[in-house]
């Protein structure tokens, strides 16, 4: 399958700092990346779907000015947590679909980890 | 009535053993099924896609979609204690809008 990846894994930040997490399709071109967020045991939920070349479009509830997603180019889509608090703590996955398989097949990327202390 | 259910689990089986995982669903406009599996701490991997109704085997692992009863199936033969992991049946209507998730089942396979 399609590979996405993602930077980094596993990062700590003290509270009230920002944070970027990098997703990037490595073999494909992606026009449309996803962020979602997973709590424990719980399943994944959308915040935002990315388009390159233009602003992402967020879920109900989550705000935009906080997580500021930027899609600058077809392998790169970029997650800034900012003036993030410990209830920001969770796990961050990227998703990116490849135009050149199936219309829905969405590829994860393999998480980060964010602990606001 | 949310859009897509999937018992959470857990669900324990021993090792040989035939697993079966669901999901229900209550938009008719679904028109591809996906299964993901999810080890722990990890990002969802994609196992199998379906588009419309019918079954799709891959090795051990067989997809089948009923649209006129609206479930979808994930069968495991001679399930293996590296399946272990939580699996997450995901659904959308066209390319290009968002998949919706299952909650997951986590399954354990026992030596």
């Amino acid at each position: 399958g399609a590979v996405v990846s993602q930077h980094p894994s596993w990062v700590i930040c003290k509270s009230g700092t920002s944070v970027k997490i990098e997703c990037r399709s490595l073999d494909f071109q992606a026009t449309t990346m996803f962020w979602y967020r997973q709590f424990p045991k719980q399943s994944l939920m959308l915040m935002a779907t990315s388009n390159e070349g233009s602003k992402a479009t967020y879920e109900q509830g989550v705000e935009k000015d906080k997580f500021l997603i930027n899609h600058a180019s077809l392998t790169l889509s970029t997650l800034t947590v900012t003036s993030a608090h410990p209830e920001d703590s969770s796990f961050y996955i990227c998703s990116a679909r490849d135009p050149n398989r199936g219309p829905s097949e969405q590829y994860f990327g393999p998480g980060t980890r964010l602990t606001v202390t | 009535q949310k859009e897509v259910e999937q018992d959470p689990g857990p669900l324990s089986v021993p090792e040989g053993a035939i697993v079966s995982l669901n999901c229900t669903y209550s938009n008719s406009a679904f028109q591809y099924f996906m299964w993901y599996r999810q080890y722990s701490r990890k990002g969802p991997e994609l196992l199998m896609y379906t588009y419309s109704s019918g079954n799709k085997e891959d090795g051990r692992f067989t997809a089948q979609v009923d649209k006129s009863s609206k479930y979808i199936s994930l069968f495991i033969r001679d399930s293996q204690p590296s399946d272990s992991a939580t699996y997450l049946c995901a659904m959308t209507t066209t390319g290009n809008t968002p998949l919706v998730f299952g909650k997951g089942t986590r399954l354990s396979v026992i030596a």
